[in-house]
């Protein structure tokens, strides 16, 4: 069973405009939360994270937001750069690496 | 440079002959791990490591085998046992397992079978 959910397998959006990337979860247990960003040919990177106990969390132009009552998080990115084109994967764990689980991933174009 | 690294890009296997997978790092780190994604579906978690002569199943560790001899190297075995082996295999690493301590990469193994 996939307890974290991207439902949105690509996304495209013009340069400078706002991208939206959703995850949803069914695993109340949930308390963190993570972004990763992957390029073609090279592993996964930390992006952002958040813990259940904020619903925000900005670094530069990246934003995260945890609906808890939702099950829902989302990531921001202000203003879109054709560099942020790469497959985005969300990550939810109730204790530690080990209990991590991931979605799918969602693929971002952002077009000159 | 510090990183992590996975060998061979593209491995292929037939029926019934085990494969070994490649994963070594020289970031220090004492946890390392093996995940597997197919298409459609999020990385699931094969085995890990927390420290040296030490490892635990993760969710889908059956027709698998690991090693941690090194904290550098954490190979992956696919056995014969493993029926649905061809997916995109991912190490990781990280200075402990605990929440918060952040996982690195490797770039990844595509297996095949013939």
């Amino acid at each position: 069973d996939q307890q974290v959910k991207q439902n949105s397998p690509s996304l495209s959006v013009q340069e400078g405009r706002i991208s939206i990337l959703n995850c949803d979860y069914t695993n109340s247990m949930f308390d963190y939360f993570l972004w990763y960003k992957k390029y073609p040919a090279e592993g996964p990177t930390f992006l952002i994270s958040i813990s259940s106990i904020k619903d925000k969390n900005e670094d530069g132009r990246f934003t995260v937001f945890l609906n808890k009552s939702a099950k829902h998080l989302s990531l921001h990115i202000v203003p879109s750069q054709p560099g942020d084109s790469a497959v985005y994967f969300c990550a939810a764990s109730a204790g530690n690496n080990n209990d991590m689980r991931f979605g799918a991933g969602t693929r971002l174009t952002v077009k000159p | 440079d510090g990183g992590i690294t996975q060998s061979p890009k593209y491995l292929f296997r037939k029926e019934g002959q085990n494969v070994t997978l490649s994963c070594e790092q020289n970031l220090n780190h004492d946890a390392m791990y093996w995940y597997r994604q197919d298409p459609g579906q999020g990385l699931r978690l094969i085995y890990y490591s927390q420290i040296v002569n030490d490892f635990q199943k993760g969710d889908i560790a059956e027709g698998y085998s690991v090693s941690r001899e090194k904290k550098e190297s954490f190979p992956l075995t696919v056995t014969s046992a493993q029926k649905n082996p061809t997916a995109f295999y991912l190490c990781a690493s990280s200075f402990g397992a605990e929440r918060g301590e952040t996982q690195y990469f490797g770039p990844g193994t595509r297996l095949l079978v013939l």
